[in-house]
């Protein structure tokens, strides 16, 4: 595999639900990062790690809880969402935090009823 | 102060003509200013960057102009084909170790 892989590519899940997003890095990137897309919105910057370390949280309620165990791999762990929380998640690795460009894997689609 | 503002939302544009997408920005600190494009079903890629000490930059069918006194960007798209037809976002940044600031994207629609 190449890239920036994501899964699953769709999940819909209930209220109560606790589910997990995974996404892995194939490029030997140090920074990882957790977007969140919504239809004519900017793209709303949720979490970075750099080295494994998250330096940036952007806000986020606290039913979204993320989790880097090494550079290569990343989760976005959901619990109790909203139904105002379907989106497209995307996954994203640059070589290092702020250093030029995104690589982005294809999203994760988060269905809420 | 930190928003970018993009329009249009969406534009159609005829097989072989000029597709145009502006963005304007009010933060005088912002010094990186890329493009990504995104094709249904993927994730954004960048397309094209430019940083604010050229007016312009080209890249195939692809120019970045820039107006640092106008705080404004636009990408334009030459010869635009049908395989073009993506939703494209503007993006900018302060620089190093900053997140980049992004507009709420164009979605354009190149007819054959």
């Amino acid at each position: 595999e190449t890239g920036v892989t994501q899964t699953p590519r769709h999940l819909v899940m209930g209220m109560t639900n606790k589910k997990s997003l995974k996404c892995e890095q194939h490029l030997g990137h140090n920074a990882m990062y957790w977007y969140k897309q919504s239809a004519k919105k900017p793209l709303e910057l949720m979490f970075v790690y750099n080295f494994k370390e998250q330096t940036e949280n952007n806000s986020v309620p606290s039913r979204f809880s993320p989790e880097c165990p090494n550079s290569s791999h990343l989760f976005l762990h959901l619990h109790t969402l909203q139904p105002e929380d379907s989106a497209l998640y995307l996954c994203a690795s640059s070589q290092d935090w702020g250093a030029g460009e995104l690589f982005f894997g294809e999203g994760s689609r988060l269905t809420v009823l | 102060q930190q928003q970018v503002k993009q329009s249009p939302q969406s534009l159609i544009v005829q097989k072989g003509g000029i597709s145009i997408i502006n963005c304007a920005y009010e933060n005088t600190a912002f010094d990186y200013f890329p493009w990504y494009q995104q094709f249904p079903g993927k994730g954004p890629a960048l397309l094209i960057a430019i940083r604010p000490d050229v007016s312009e930059k080209k890249e195939g069918r692809f120019t970045i102009s820039f107006n640092k006194s106008a705080k404004q960007f636009s990408l334009h798209i030459m010869d635009s084909q049908p395989g073009d037809s993506a939703t494209y976002f503007c993006a900018a940044s302060p620089g190093s170790n900053y997140q980049l600031i992004w507009g709420a994207g164009t979605k354009l629609i190149i007819k054959p």
